[in-house]
């Protein structure tokens, strides 16, 4: 079982609303990645952090997506108005410094209606 | 620029029956490779990864991988499968060091028949 926690497991949206997801990374692993994860089996990288700094990001998670890891709290991802192209699966992962091995959540599934 | 290819998007195989799931890479450097199965609903679990060393991994739940430089490959394989096996597995390379670039193969689908 994964020791990557994300909740919730399912999220339910309207268009324009907010959606906000949540991960708790692996005990010990200070490096935490979002992916998203569409229907065709696609995976985009979001963003990813080192401790509380964000490493890096792409455009699409710059404009209408936020994502923190503060101290001591779970890690999230917030995208500010939810539009359908946004229904996906938001995989968390995470890693040690310097390794190549991501250990994923069984990620939250968000619908936008 | 890195790619993956996963030639077979659905696979059917016996229960019982071997198994092999082709994965072809493209990198100029030395790659990570990893191999994770996705169950429905779930996210992806780590199966086995490559770096150096024996071309032949050996990953959980009976599966290996064999790792090949001039066939640029690293095809996953299990000698006998369970209906439990059924999932979509997925082959990843990663990049240089630090997991920044990561590289998702499209997917096969395993169908095991009873």
């Amino acid at each position: 079982n994964s020791k990557v926690i994300q909740t919730p497991r399912y999220l339910v949206k309207g268009q324009g609303q907010k959606a906000k997801m949540r991960c708790i990374p692996e005990k010990g692993h200070p490096v935490v990645f979002w992916y998203q994860q569409n229907k065709n089996n696609e995976f985009k990288f979001l963003i990813n952090f080192q401790n509380q700094e964000v490493l890096q990001q792409i455009d699409m998670t710059e404009k209408r997506f936020s994502a923190e890891c503060p101290s001591n709290s779970p890690c999230s991802l917030e995208i500010q108005s939810s539009e359908a192209g946004d229904s996906a699966l938001y995989l968390c992962a995470s890693s040690l410094v310097g390794k190549n091995t991501l250990y994923f959540g069984a990620g939250t599934r968000l619908s936008v209606l | 620029a890195q790619s993956v290819t996963q030639p077979d998007a659905r696979v059917t195989v016996s229960e019982g029956a071997s198994l092999q799931l082709r994965c072809k890479y493209s990198y100029s450097g030395t790659p990570y490779l990893f191999w994770y199965v996705q169950y429905p609903r779930q996210g992806l679990q780590l199966l086995l990864k490559y770096y150096s060393g024996d071309p032949v991994v050996q990953g959980v739940n009976g599966f290996e991988a064999e790792f090949s430089k001039s066939n640029s490959s690293f095809h996953l394989r299990k000698a006998s499968v369970h209906w439990s096996d059924s999932a979509v597995y997925f082959c990843v390379l990663s990049a240089g060091t630090g997991g920044y670039k990561v590289v998702f193969g499209s997917g096969t689908r395993l169908l095991v028949s009873p």
